[in-house]
């Protein structure tokens, strides 16, 4: 998986709770981001990282926010988990953000909120 | 707005017949465009991208893919399938013109099951 590990792989909350996922990456690639896969819908970006403290926000970032306080780390928080979160969540990386460049993916976070 | 169809859920296929997994795309500037697997319980893994230049392009696991702009289509192919094949594709596009921030769009996933 390039690379990527995520922590924790399966976590079972309860609604109202916060919850933090983390992304690691071992290529210094630039480019970090976190989806979330559903059913019916594919992948859907929540949130993207261009550099250390840089971020900005994706198709679905309500209800999420994320740090980037090194290059190889970036961490997804729920700031108070609702049942609609629960999801698989997949942290991605690249080089670069435009053109041909392609993302890498990790092997995902199964979230349950109960 | 950039995006893709799959407009198939699932496909079955016979193992050593030929497959193909449909994708069309929409975008306002030109397309870059890339088909990944995902096997049960894993990441998504890249196969292949199309860039520009040779409408063919050929992949990892002896996959391919071929580009036809005027049908805004980028089918995956393989000649012959195996069982181990079996998995979920997904077709992703990014707008080269920035129209979509250039992020990448994916489609909704096709279950490929390849019976023996």
């Amino acid at each position: 998986d390039a690379g990527i590990t995520q922590s924790p792989r399966h976590k079972v909350t309860e609604t109202g709770t916060p919850v933090t996922l983390r992304c690691h990456q071992t290529e210094n690639h630039r480019y970090m981001y976190w989806y979330r896969q559903d059913p019916g819908h594919g992948l859907r970006l929540i949130h993207y990282s261009y550099g250390v403290k840089d971020t900005d926000k994706g198709e679905v970032s309500d209800g999420y926010s994320v740090s980037r306080s090194k290059t190889e780390d970036f961490l997804l928080t729920l700031e108070s988990a609702t049942s609609s979160q629960t999801s698989v969540y997949f942290c991605a990386i690249s080089e670069g953000l435009a053109g041909g460049e392609t993302q890498y993916f990790g092997p995902g976070t199964r979230l349950l909120v109960l | 707005a950039q995006s893709v169809a799959q407009p198939e859920d699932q496909v079955n296929v016979a193992e050593g017949n030929p497959l193909t997994v449909k994708c069309t795309y929409s975008v306002s500037g030109n397309p870059y465009l890339f088909w990944y697997v995902q096997y049960p319980n894993r990441g998504l893994q890249f196969l292949l991208k199309y860039i520009t230049g040779d409408n063919l392009v050929k992949g990892s696991y002896g996959f391919e893919a071929e580009f036809n702009k005027s049908q805004t289509s980028f089918h995956l192919k393989k000649p012959s399938a195996l069982v181990s094949d079996s998995a979920l594709y997904f077709c992703a596009v990014r707008d080269d013109s920035g129209a979509g921030s250039y992020q990448l769009t994916f489609g909704k996933g096709t279950k490929l099951s390849v019976i023996p």
